[in-house]
């Protein structure tokens, strides 16, 4: 039971136009959301968070987009560049039997043509 | 500045080798974890440690067994390996669980 979706395997965008990677999650309880980069042969790296009480978070090239009503999340990166080219997770938090479970999705490759 | 330190980097085992996957962390972090990536699973919690002294079995813990050695030490062991255990390991540590983590560079394992 997959409860956190990230259903486009990979993603190809041009240099300096828009980069939009999706999310959907299942549980509704879930109250915290992240994405994290992954570069090859590296470990994931924390790029942006948003809480369950917002819809939007932005942080210089980066902006998460929350919709709790659609169980939705989205990742725009603007503009791209060739450097984001990585595969990028969602993940989603919530409070389980006494401790915060994080959910990982299974990651969507992104790949910034030049 | 090392962050999140994973030994070995590689690891080929034979099926019922024992081994134990070493984790440090300088950045002074109460929670640590340990995850498994395979391919189209994402990334899977096997076990964490919310505080020194303290050990919690994760999402998929079965033939796997931890050690919160101190506050900076997080070892993950592997006591019988099977094939089913061939993955990319993890360890990560942050602030708090809740909190965005600080991953090693990952331990590729592979059981034969």
């Amino acid at each position: 039971d997959q409860q956190v979706k990230q259903n486009s395997p990979s993603l190809s965008v041009q240099e300096g136009r828009i980069s939009i990677l999706n999310c959907d999650y299942t549980n509704s309880m879930f109250d915290y959301f992240l994405w994290y980069k992954k570069y090859p042969a590296e470990g994931p790296t924390f790029l942006i968070s948003i809480s369950s009480i917002k819809d939007k978070n932005e942080d210089g090239r980066f902006t998460v987009f929350l919709n709790k009503s659609a169980k939705h999340l989205s990742l725009h990166i603007v503009p791209s560049q060739p450097g984001d080219s990585a595969v990028y997770f969602c993940a989603a938090s919530l409070n389980s039997g006494g401790y915060q479970k994080v959910t990982f999705g299974t990651g969507t490759k992104l790949q910034v043509i030049p | 500045n090392a962050g999140v330190t994973q030994t070995p980097k590689f690891q080929v085992l034979k099926t019922g080798q024992s081994m134990t996957l070493q984790c440090a962390q300088d950045m002074n972090h109460n929670s640590m974890y340990w995850y498994r990536q395979d391919p189209g699973m994402g990334l899977r919690l096997i076990y964490y440690s919310a505080s020194e002294g303290t050990t919690d079995k994760g999402e998929v813990p079965n033939g796997y067994n931890v050690s919160r050695l101190n506050k900076r030490e997080f070892s993950l062991r592997l006591e019988s390996a099977a094939p089913s255990q061939t993955s990319v390991y993890f360890c990560a540590s942050g602030r708090e669980f809740r909190t965005e983590a600080f991953f090693g560079q990952g331990t590729r394992l592979t059981v034969v």
